[in-house]
């Protein structure tokens, strides 16, 4: 059973560019939460998608944004790239839409630079 | 607003010794759930407990051990005869009842068990 893969694992891209990320649940997951995790501190979550919708949004600006598909799969695009954006990026899933006592499953995170 | 303390930023133990991760939480919703994450050098984050705020019994599985008390608003972990396989990033996180399991995280504690 595969977990949560996210691609790519890697990428550099140049302030002002434009990125996509991509995440597969794990089988029989359908709600993906994406997550920010700069160097030395805990993850910061971004948003959630279920149902193909945007449900919770996190502290952050309307350069980041998604997109999930029915086959539950998602994507996170950010804009105007700065510097700042620099980190992990890591993407979760869980089970069960909006039920609340599940543990959420993560992928081992794409690491973007932008220089 | 929820917000997770972890104080501990990096612990350094011998293999052998026991080891305790702390935790300390706050939230204004009477029903939350608690999580604790381990992250290796890999940065995928491996789940390792959920504890919701009517279970305040403390649970032991192998090695690892959670005392939770919502008095000191406290949910720490403790490893047990630690192994260098257990050097990793340690976090505790947070999930409030109507936040649709958006997660806050702490700072993590990094645990460098030494041979």
């Amino acid at each position: 059973d595969a977990g949560v893969t996210q691609s790519p694992t890697h990428l550099i891209k140049t302030r002002g560019q434009q990125v996509t990320l991509r995440c597969s649940p794990k089988s029989g997951h359908d709600t993906v939460s994406w997550y920010q995790q700069a160097l030395g501190q805990g993850p910061q979550f971004i948003f959630q998608y279920y149902e193909e919708e945007e449900r919770q949004r996190g502290n952050f600006p309307d350069r980041f944004s998604g997109h999930q598909f029915p086959n539950y799969s998602s994507e996170l695009n950010v804009n105007a790239l700065l510097l700042g954006d620099s980190a992990l990026y890591l993407c979760a899933s869980v089970r069960g839409g909006m039920i609340r006592n599940t543990e959420a499953f993560f992928g081992q995170g794409t690491r973007l630079t932008v220089v | 607003a929820q917000k997770v303390t972890q104080a501990q930023t990096e612990i350094s133990v011998v293999e052998k010794e026991d080891v305790t991760l702390d935790c300390v939480y706050e939230t204004r919703d009477t029903t939350y759930y608690l999580f604790w994450y381990k992250q290796p050098p890999s940065g995928e984050l491996v789940f390792l407990i959920r504890r919701n705020s009517f279970d305040e019994q403390n649970e032991i599985s192998g090695r690892y051990s959670w005392n939770f008390q919502k008095s000191t608003s406290s949910f720490n972990f403790t490893i047990t005869a630690s192994q260098v396989v257990d050097s990793a990033v340690y976090f505790c996180a947070l999930s409030e009842a109507g936040s649709a399991r958006q997660l806050t995280f702490g700072s993590g504690t990094q645990l460098t068990v030494l041979p």
